[in-house]
């Protein structure tokens, strides 16, 4: 399943395949790019981070990726499962002092 | 890992007074603090930043004498909300940055979910 963040809030996958969730970040003098999981009632969960030097980055099922010519970062979820269900966001820094801004996000429900 | 706790993790109260909110970094020490408010399916915006010893900064549009902050130390951070009204109801988050030198991440506390009466 894939997803354009912004403009369609909502992802359904079925269990097992691979999802893309995507983001349309703001600003170019962005540097530094953080993916959150945040289940219902509680704060958000780091998933991964990438730097404006880097293109892509893979973590544990998970993969991060950077266009900076069109601003855009997606996040690819290998094999997903029922514990995957949740809202998705990417945030952006830019002015290096830590302050993240953080897109609308996207709620993925796995399918069993 | 690091972890960042807050406290209460829910509260009622009633219109008109003020609510006291801890967000605390439990196994380091942060170099900075956030809070950030969260409306039901919408996403996290940031109210202001919070330094040890210094005063907060704030967003736009974010009334400082509502919303209160006191860093008192490097692990402790508190938000507290003045004569709340029910449109100060929300779901508060805080966050805590540990800097390593070579990089930094931001760690989330769980919420405070307020609601006010």
């Amino acid at each position: 399943g894939e997803s354009v963040g912004l403009h369609l809030p909502t992802l359904s996958v079925q269990e097992g395949d691979n999802s893309i969730i995507n983001c349309a970040y703001s600003n170019s003098a962005s540097d530094y790019f953080i993916w959150y999981k945040q289940e219902s009632g509680k704060g958000p969960q780091f998933i991964i981070d990438i730097r404006s030097n880097m293109d892509k980055r893979q973590g544990q099922r998970v993969t991060v990726l950077l266009n900076k010519t069109v601003k855009h970062l997606s996040l690819q979820i290998a094999a997903t499962q029922p514990g995957d269900s949740a809202v998705y966001f990417c945030a952006e820094n830019f002015a290096n002092d830590y302050k993240l801004s953080f897109g609308a996000g996207t709620t993925v429900t796995v399918r069993a | 890992g690091a972890v960042v706790s807050q406290h209460p993790s829910w509260v009622i109260c009633k219109s008109g007074t003020s609510v006291k909110i801890e967000c605390r970094s439990l196994d380091f020490q942060a170099t900075t603090m956030f809070w950030y408010r969260q409306f039901p399916k919408q996403s996290l915006m940031l109210m202001a930043t919070s330094n040890e010893g210094s005063k907060a900064t704030y967003e736009q549009g974010v009334e400082k004498d509502k919303f209160l902050i006191n860093h008192a130390s490097l692990t402790l951070s508190t938000l507290t909300v003045t004569s709340a009204h029910p449109e100060d109801s929300s779901f508060y988050i805080c966050s805590a940055t540990f800097d390593s030198g070579d990089s930094y991440e931001q760690y989330f506390g769980p919420g405070t979910r307020l609601t006010v009466t």
